[in-house]
């Protein structure tokens, strides 16, 4: 079964960079899209970007197009994203997020959420 | 982009039917059926319950179910319980338009109580 396990929660300084990794399972990551959405506390969801099947294609909201990166390492499965120049305001928890079936253009399968806190 | 319109909160006994609406633009919801609605219970990741509208993912109840009208998406939840109280969000693909660089859009989020 589709399984996507994120890494653990991070504790960042102003300015900072993050690095999340989410490992899937049960499936290749060459068949689907997978996207970053975050969550600050007590608010709504926020899609940031993604990456495409091939992983040569990446698409990110404009509020965060200069300061996020996402890649993925097929030969660990696993995707990953970087959000740079942290400031207070990226304090959330951080979900991989898989389409439900191939150019899907919903969200069946979600990591379990990595929480980032940024503080001085 | 930004974020789809949703009451904060929405409130209804046991059995009784709710509506959820998520306002959107002609950029998005106007333009795509692919408005999606996931729910949310505290300290979990968020389940999808609607897709494209109107279907329902294999396991999510029929007393949920999805319309839209216009730039207007709406998420009703009919005989009520207790296990519905939750967060609700809805989503929408807003790619495609000129200038857009954000792809999808979700909504502000509805708090479900049953009373």
């Amino acid at each position: 079964q589709v399984q996507l396990v994120q890494s653990g929660a991070e504790v960042k300084k102003p300015g900072a960079s993050v690095k999340v990794s989410c490992k899937a399972s049960g499936y290749s990551l060459s068949g689907y899209y997978m996207h970053w959405v975050r969550q600050a506390p007590g608010q709504g969801l926020e899609w940031m970007g993604t990456i495409d099947p091939s992983g040569d294609g990446t698409t990110y909201a404009q509020k965060f197009q200069d300061r996020v990166t996402v890649t993925r390492d097929t030969s660990k499965s696993t995707v990953y994203v970087e959000l740079s120049s942290l400031r207070s305001e990226d304090t959330a928890v951080y979900y991989c997020v898989r389409e439900e079936a191939p150019a899907a253009k919903y969200f069946g399968y979600w990591g379990q959420g990595t929480l980032v806190t940024v503080t001085s | 982009q930004s974020a789809l319109t949703q009451p904060a909160s929405v409130s209804g006994s046991p059995g009784q039917s709710i509506t959820i609406s998520c306002t959107g633009t002609r950029s998005d919801v106007g333009s795509y059926n692919f408005v999606s609605w996931y729910q949310q219970h505290p300290g979990k990741a968020p389940k999808l319950m609607i897709y494209e509208v109107t279907k329902r993912p294999s396991g999510v109840s029929n007393r949920f179910s999805g319309s839209k009208s216009g730039n207007t998406a709406s998420l009703t939840i009919s005989g009520l319980q207790a296990e519905d109280e939750a967060d609700y969000f809805c989503c929408s693909f807003a790619g495609g338009f000129a200038g857009s660089f954000t792809e999808y859009v979700f909504g502000t989020g509805t708090k479900v109580t049953v009373l």
